[in-house]
Formats: C-alpha cells, structure tokens, sequence
C-alpha cells in the first residue's frame, strides 16, 4: 500500500519567517496535490505538481516535485499569520481515474 | 463564483440505517469525487467518478458504498447500512479535468449512534 508521510506533523513559527513542510511517499508517482484546510473548514487546493522538477509558486507559498526521490515540498517565504491551517500532500496514482492517498496533515499555526 | 454544495450539512443517523449525502457540482465539470475526514485525522479519498461511472475507488469504499449522478446536477453518495465507524465529515468535489485543480463543498457531518 503506498504510504505518504509528511513532516513535521506540527510547526509553529514567527511570522517572518521561512520554513518546509516535507512530503514523502512510498511508490512512483508522477501527480502530487497540495491542499489546505483551515479548522473546521473544507480543503481548498493549493497545488498540482504533474511531472519531475515541476515548481509553483502562489504568493508566499511555493511548492516543488522530485519523482525520484519521491518527495514533494512546500516552502513557506517570510509568513504571515493569515497561512496559519493545515497542510495536506496527497499522492494520485489512479490510472484511468484519480486514486488519492493523503498525508498525515501539517498542522501550521504563525505566531504574529 | 461557481461552487460545490452539499446538503444536508449535518446528518444525525442510527446503525444500521441508510444515508444519503447530496452533492452539486460545479454545473460545467466533469470529474467527481467523495472524501470523507474522521474528525481530527487525515483526509481519506473514497471513490472518483466520471462519465457517469466510477474511476478509481479506495479499500474503504466498499459494497456498503454507492455513487451515482442521477440527473445531471446531483451526484450522491449512499452507505447502506451506517456503522459507527462511518461518523465523520464527508466532502464532495468537482474539477473540469483530471489533473486540474479541484472545488470542495462545505462538507456533510455525518453521525452515526
């Protein structure tokens, strides 16, 4: 069963500040999908990252793929209290369809 | 803006009865999923659906579980007879195309006594 593991699981940094949150999984895949939930809401995509070497960027966030070593990261640039939420990577490795496997979640909380 | 609905937002159900939860998509997508969120735990991907037909589907949708678009607006998802364990937030989305970005609706509370 492919296993998607992130870390950390809970991160607490001052605003201003830059951080990675780590995606890693077990089996080859080419598709990997950031998400947010912010507590008690419903998840928003944030990301979709389609083949190796694949980089976005939105805002203070920027989000990055390498296939090979099977691992995604999200960077957070100088952040501000608003992208305090949770951070879920989820794993596509449906093959006629999307088949998700999700991460544990970054609990991200920014101290002003 | 276009956006996902669901209702209802909370469903209060005994074991062993049937539910349904209703999704309404985004009107021009073509891509449809259910997930469902065990309060404080990860997201889990429960079964995708296109073309009136389901693509890919997890271990934990089981013949307990069924899907179906019964009329070109609504997308539903049934679990037969409810357990315990079903008790959580159950959230629909839509997207225009495989690999593009996808629209989460509210969610469903579903609680099963």
């Amino acid at each position: 069963e492919l296993k998607v593991e992130q870390n950390p699981l809970f991160l607490s940094m001052q605003e201003g500040k830059n951080y990675t949150i780590y995606c890693n999984y077990s089996t080859t895949s080419d598709r990997l999908y950031w998400y947010r939930q912010d507590p008690g809401k419903s998840l928003e995509s944030l990301f979709v990252l389609l083949s190796n070497g694949a980089v976005k960027q939105e805002g203070r966030l920027m989000a990055s793929l390498d296939t090979k070593a099977r691992l995604s990261t999200l960077h957070i640039t100088a952040a501000v209290h608003d992208l305090s939420a949770t951070y879920f990577c989820a794993v596509d490795k449906g093959r006629t369809g999307n088949q998700f496997y999700f991460g544990t979640g970054t609990s991200l909380t920014v101290i002003p | 803006e276009p956006e996902v609905t669901q209702t209802p937002s909370h469903q209060v159900t005994q074991m062993g009865q049937e539910v349904i939860l209703r999704c309404v998509p985004i009107s021009n997508h073509l891509y449809f999923y259910w997930y469902r969120q065990i309060l404080g735990q990860k997201v889990e991907f429960l079964v995708s659906f296109y073309n009136n037909e389901i693509s890919e589907k997890s271990e934990i949708f089981d013949d307990q579980f069924s899907v179906e678009r019964p009329d070109g607006s609504n997308f539903t998802l049934k679990i037969r007879s409810t357990k315990l364990e079903d008790s959580a937030m159950y959230f629909c989305a839509s997207t225009i195309g495989l690999t593009d970005t996808q629209y989460f609706g509210p969610g469903t509370r579903l609680t099963v006594l």
